[in-house]
C-alpha cells in the first residue's frame, strides 16, 4: 500500500530559529501533499496544500512567510518553520495519496515540534 | 455549514467487548467517509472508506456502516483488544474538493 514518510518524528528547536521538516511518497508519486497541524486533545487543522511545482495553497490564517512549503519533486514536500517560537509548538502531520486515489488519503506519522 | 460530529467524546471499556462509535455529519455534497485511528502521537492510520453506495465496510475487527439518507455513519470494533486504545476520526469528503472535514474524534481506552 502507499506509505508516506516524514521525518524527522521529534525535534526541539530554539526560539528564533527554523525548522525543515520533510514528507515523502515512498512508493508512490504525488502532486499534491497536505499539511496539518495539531495541538493537544484537537483534531487535525489543515495548514496548506503543496502542489508539485508551483506555490501552496495556505488556508485562511496561516502565515505563508512563516510556515514555508516546497514540493520541487513528486515524492518530496517539505515544510519550514522559519523563526520558530514556543507557540509553534505542535505536531505537524502531512498527507498525500496516488494519482486517481481519493485526496489525501495516507498520512506520514507526525512531527512532534517543540521551541524553548 | 459543513459539521461532522461525534461521539461520545471518550470511552472506556473492557478488554474483550464491543463498543460502537457513533459520527453524524451534514456534509453537502458527499463524496466518502473515512474513519481513521489515530495512536498518541502518531500520524491517523485508515482504517475504512465508504462512498455514498456503501452501506458497510469490514476491515479486520473493524466494522464501519453509513445510512446516507440520515447522514449517520457508525465504527463497531468488536473484541477489543488493548491496542485498540487510541483515538478513533470520523472524516467526511464534499464532492468536487480535496477537503477533509474532520470530527474531533473519539478517545477509546481498553482496560484489561
Amino acid at each position: 500500500g502507499a506509505v508516506v514518510s516524514q521525518h524527522p518524528s521529534r525535534v526541539i528547536c530554539k526560539s528564533g530559529t527554523s525548522v525543515k521538516i520533510e514528507c515523502r511518497s515512498l512508493d508512490f508519486q504525488a502532486t499534491t501533499m497536505f499539511w496539518y497541524r495539531q495541538f493537544p486533545k484537537q483534531s487535525l487543522m489543515l495548514m496548506a496544500t503543496s502542489n508539485e511545482g508551483s506555490k501552496a495553497t495556505y488556508e485562511q490564517g496561516v502565515e505563508k512567510d512563516k510556515f514555508l512549503i516546497n514540493h520541487a519533486s513528486l515524492t518530496l514536500s517539505t515544510l519550514t518553520v522559519t523563526s520558530a517560537h514556543p507557540e509553534d509548538s505542535s505536531f505537524y502531520i502531512c498527507s498525500a495519496s496516488p494519482r486517481g486515489s481519493w485526496y489525501g488519503y495516507t498520512f506520514g506519522s507526525g512531527t512532534r515540534l517543540t521551541v524553548v | 455549514k459543513n459539521q461532522v460530529e461525534q461521539s461520545p467524546q471518550s470511552l472506556i471499556i473492557l478488554e474483550g467487548k464491543n463498543c460502537t462509535l457513533q459520527c453524524n455529519y451534514t456534509v453537502s455534497p458527499f463524496s466518502n467517509l473515512r474513519w481513521y485511528k489515530q495512536d498518541t502521537g502518531r500520524g491517523p492510520v485508515s482504517l475504512t472508506i465508504m462512498t455514498f453506495s456503501e452501506n458497510t465496510k469490514s476491515n479486520g475487527r473493524y466494522t464501519a456502516t453509513l445510512d446516507a439518507d440520515t447522514k449517520q455513519s457508525s465504527l463497531h470494533i468488536t473484541a477489543s483488544q488493548l491496542s485498540d486504545s487510541a483515538s478513533y476520526i470520523c472524516v467526511v469528503s464534499a464532492m468536487g474538493n480535496y477537503q477533509l472535514i474532520w470530527g474531533a474524534g473519539t478517545k477509546l481506552i481498553i482496560k484489561p
